[in-house]
């Protein structure tokens, strides 16, 4: 089946330390996103990549890094530099240029907590 | 960016229709009317797009104001799977072709009622 994985589920981490979120397709998707959501809120964008070897800054990208070496990848570090990395993270992909488009697709994310 | 209104919140009853309402009067004509909905503990889900047209798919109808500046999320049928929150989204598609960057606002958490 095609579709997106996140991994973990659940994280924990000390405060202070780098973690990196997995994020993976398989549905030959150009473009992929990551968003944040805090209780009760909507999704915020962190960042986006509408190709391989490139990407963009989202709405708040500060204490954030994401890499896109390859199609089916991109990973998002939070760094020790956000400063209330506690959250969902969700990751998303959508077929972008290489095809029709039918909405965004998401995986079913990772809760982060900072102790 | 065009900014959407939605109630906080609706209640309806199991098996009868669900109308969803959505105000965007300051939409553009390049953007798009998306609506994403999220079950608890679960990412967002895609429900249904439109531009100007009334349209149609399995999950669900969207109804589009003639001035556009309005739109009303249809199910048919609710049944407790539907319960959820629903986003309205705009996406304007001249300044993000080639991809589908969202923004999300608090939505409508829809409560079903067995």
């Amino acid at each position: 089946d095609g579709g997106i994985t996140q991994s973990p589920k659940y994280l924990f981490r000390k405060e202070g330390q780098n973690v990196t979120l997995s994020c993976e397709q398989n549905l030959n998707h150009d473009a992929m996103y990551w968003y944040r959501q805090d209780p009760g809120q909507g999704l915020r964008l962190i960042y986006y990549s509408q190709i391989v070897n490139d990407f963009q800054k989202g709405d708040i990208a500060e204490g954030y890094s994401v890499s896109r070496e390859k199609k089916e990848s991109f990973p998002l570090t939070v760094t020790s530099a956000q400063k209330n990395p506690t959250a969902f993270y969700l990751c998303a992909s959508s077929p972008g240029t290489s095809g029709r488009t039918d909405g965004q697709f998401f995986g079913p994310g990772t809760r982060l907590t900072v102790l | 960016d065009a900014k959407t209104t939605q109630p906080n919140s609706m209640e309806s009853n199991e098996e009868e229709p669900v109308h969803l309402p959505c105000n965007h009067s300051t939409i553009s004509g390049t953007d798009y009317i998306h609506w994403y909905r999220q079950l608890p503990s679960q990412g967002p889900e895609y429900v249904i797009h439109g531009l100007t047209s009334n349209v149609n798919n399995r999950m669900a109808s969207l109804a589009i104001a003639e001035d556009r500046k309005s739109s009303t999320l249809i199910l048919h049928r609710a049944t407790l799977r539907d319960a959820a929150v629903y986003y309205c989204i705009l996406r304007d598609t001249l300044r993000d072709f080639g991809n589908e960057k969202l923004t999300f606002g608090t939505g409508t958490r829809l409560t079903i009622i067995p």
